[in-house]
């Protein structure tokens, strides 16, 4: 079985600031990892992916993430938010034989000018 | 990657009648996916759909309120059937790609408003 948390269902920063928004996941077997961005009136957008390798992934828009065991963590970060990040984020988790994605209830990140 | 259209984009429909949501890739793939997205919630995993076969639905979905059709590997139909208000939601489509199909690409999603 997989699950995953996201902890702020909405989270506020100012423009320039560094945006963190966190995704903790349960999973029985080596997880997939997944951080999407969805816009206004819009379907999702993949923004990063963590599958096997290196743990930083990098991703589009300067969206990074890291993939901690021990934490059981996927916290996806960007170091200066821009005002059209404001979006609702949602990370998702998949592994082993399972394709489904199991998405967590999402984060709307606002950016204040 | 792959690029998904939908259509409709929107609809208001009665309380009653039925919806078929129509699914368009511009690539040939194996595994499809229908999700409803309820408002100001997260997706949720209505069924599978594979080309030439039955679609597996999630608990809680059945086959008679929405059923599902994959004549060919670049297209889909998800029909919500005898719809209410419940079924107001925001309905997407996405493709699996990669070798465990589990990298997904999502359409624009299709509006539904029951009356």
């Amino acid at each position: 079985a997989q699950s995953v948390t996201q902890l702020g269902s909405h989270v506020s920063v100012s423009e320039g600031a560094l945006v963190l928004l966190r995704c903790n996941y349960s999973s029985s077997v080596p997880p997939y990892l997944f951080w999407y961005v969805q816009y206004p009136n819009q379907g999702l957008q993949l923004l990063l992916k963590y599958t096997t390798g290196a743990t930083l992934v990098k991703g589009i828009n300067g969206f990074e993430a890291e993939f901690k065991t021990s934490e059981t963590s996927f916290h996806l970060t960007k170091p200066s938010a821009h005002m059209s990040d404001a979006a609702e984020y949602f990370c998702a988790v998949s592994g082993g034989s399972n394709y489904k994605l199991t998405f967590g209830k999402g984060t709307l990140l606002t950016v204040n000018p | 990657s792959a690029v998904i259209s939908q259509k409709p984009s929107r609809d208001i429909c009665q309380r009653g009648t039925s919806l078929t949501i129509q699914c368009q890739v511009d690539s040939q793939v194996t595994m499809m996916f229908w999700y409803r997205q309820q408002p100001g919630q997260s997706l949720t995993l209505i069924a599978t759909a594979n080309q030439g076969s039955e679609a597996t639905y999630e608990s809680g979905f059945v086959i008679d309120k929405f059923p599902i059709s994959r004549p060919n590997l670049t297209f889909s139909t998800l029909t919500v059937s005898n719809m209410s208000p419940e079924d107001s939601s925001i309905y997407l489509c996405s493709v699996g790609v990669g070798t465990r199909y589990n990298e997904q690409f999502f359409g624009p999603g299709t509006r539904l408003t029951v009356l």
